[in-house]
């Protein structure tokens, strides 16, 4: 089946504890970015990649990191999560380098990520 | 700065009745406009795209509409069904060149469709 996957889809931790959310495509797509959600906002973006080794700053990278070293993954990595990271995460991927009219971006399920 | 805003924030309706979900944008130079649906604890599902030429588009009971004049685009759910009680989302993209675009996503509106 054709999906993105996202792990953990839950997960609570503590202020400073450096942490990882793996996101996975299994449709060989080039495009992958991630999002959050947080109440009365719309999905805001983090970071995306047009491809492996590729990556660019969305309209809030402040606190995130990533990597792409293979087409089918892109976690994303809080080095010291605060409280103000805590969100709704979701990863995403379309098929093209860059995001054009023709595509859909297909969503993983969500991360729900608290920070204490 | 692009903007999107959807209204109402959130509507209550009855199974089989009809609604109408209104997005308006600031988006230039404008691209394509989505709207998704977005399940409880999922991830968005695109329901229709559009672009600059089109100014309907129909998915099932879903009806995407856009007056790019105005700036305004509306989403009808026709015959309701427990199933449509969902976030849906407007997402407004500009063009940067290359057919390519940026999104821009609106705050969704809460639809909950009551027995």
């Amino acid at each position: 089946e054709a999906q993105v996957t996202q792990n953990p889809r839950y997960l609570i931790t503590v202020t400073g504890k450096k942490l990882t959310v793996t996101c996975s495509q299994n449709m060989n797509h080039e495009y992958m970015s991630w999002y959050r959600q947080d109440p009365g906002l719309g999905l805001r973006q983090i970071y995306y990649s047009m491809n492996v080794e590729v990556t660019d700053k969305g309209d809030v990278p402040e606190g995130y990191k990533v990597s792409r070293k293979e087409k089918r993954n892109f976690p994303l990595i809080l080095e010291s999560p605060s409280p103000n990271q805590t969100s709704l995460y979701f990863c995403a991927s379309s098929p093209s380098g860059q995001l054009i009219f023709t595509d859909t971006q297909y969503f993983g399920p969500g991360t729900r990520l608290t920070v204490l | 700065k692009n903007q999107v805003e959807q209204s109402p924030q959130s509507l209550i309706i009855l199974e089989g009745k009809n609604c109408t979900l209104q997005c308006n944008y600031t988006v230039s130079p404008f691209s394509n406009l989505r709207w998704y649906k977005q399940d409880t604890g999922r991830g968005p599902v695109s329901l229709t795209i559009m672009t600059f030429s089109e100014n309907t588009k129909s998915n099932g009971r879903y009806t995407a509409t856009l007056d790019a004049d105005t700036k305004q685009s509306s989403l009808h759910i026709t015959a309701s069904q427990l199933s449509d009680s969902a976030s849906y989302i407007c997402v407004v993209s500009a063009g940067i060149g290359g057919g390519s675009y940026i999104p821009t996503f609106g705050r969704g509106t809460s639809l909950i469709v009551h027995p």
